[in-house]
């Protein structure tokens, strides 16, 4: 069974580079699947951020698409986020999921790391 | 692109019915047999009840159904359980995007 671990620094000063990385065991990335990330601010709801797969092709929503990197290191068995020019808007719980491209769902999820935005 | 919209709060007693709706357009619910419906308890991972509309995952009780209708979709939860009590998403599928829905909370 495929389990998914978020890690990284809580806090963020704003204008930095928030950075997070998912470590992923269970199942390999580079047999397939997509990998993504998702966010939930403080009390409201779920906003996609972006997928890649074995391949490194990248997709992004559109809102955040100039300031998000994706990447996937086969070696480790992980993939990462970095989020450039941080606001108080981007203070979040950041899940890192496993995402089935032919039916467009994500089918396992990391519990979550809170990421606050404060100087 | 828009939040799908979602009632905030919906709640049935044990054993009742609850259904949860999910709005969009047909550019993304209406557009496409891929949404999917995400069952969320405080401090717990996210779980996949439904996705391409209807399909249930192995391990979901067969109490969680899905449904779509025009630009709308439902999620149906019948012989509600105290277990049930919890937040609610539903998400679909873009052309350019990936969207999630506002959320329901669901009292039992």
């Amino acid at each position: 069974q495929v389990q998914l671990q978020e890690s990284g620094p809580g806090l963020v000063k704003p204008s930095e580079t928030l950075s997070l990385t998912c470590a992923v065991s269970g199942y390999s990335i580079s047999s397939g699947y997509y990998w993504s990330w998702v966010r939930q601010p403080p009390g409201k709801g779920l906003q996609w951020i972006g997928t890649i797969n074995h391949s490194r092709d990248i997709y992004s929503t559109p809102s955040l698409k100039s300031r998000v990197t994706v990447s996937v290191d086969t070696s480790k068995n992980q993939f990462s986020l970095k989020l450039s020019s941080v606001t108080a808007a981007d203070t979040a719980v950041y899940f890192c999921a496993r995402y089935t491209s032919s039916g467009f769902y994500f089918d396992s999820w990391g519990q979550g790391t809170l990421v606050t935005v404060s100087s | 692109q828009s939040a799908l919209t979602q009632p905030p709060s919906a709640s049935g007693s044990p054993g009742q019915s609850v259904t949860i709706s999910c709005t969009g357009t047909s550019s993304d619910v209406g557009g496409y047999n891929f949404v999917s419906w995400y069952q969320q308890h405080p401090g717990k991972v996210l779980k996949l009840m439904i996705y391409e509309v209807t399909k249930r995952p192995s391990g979901v009780p067969d109490r969680f159904s899905g449904s779509k209708s025009g630009n709308t979709a439902y999620l149906t939860v019948s012989g509600l359980q105290a277990e049930d009590e919890a937040d609610y998403y539903c998400s679909s599928y873009t052309a350019i995007d990936y969207v999630f829905g506002t959320g329901t909370k669901v009292t039992v």
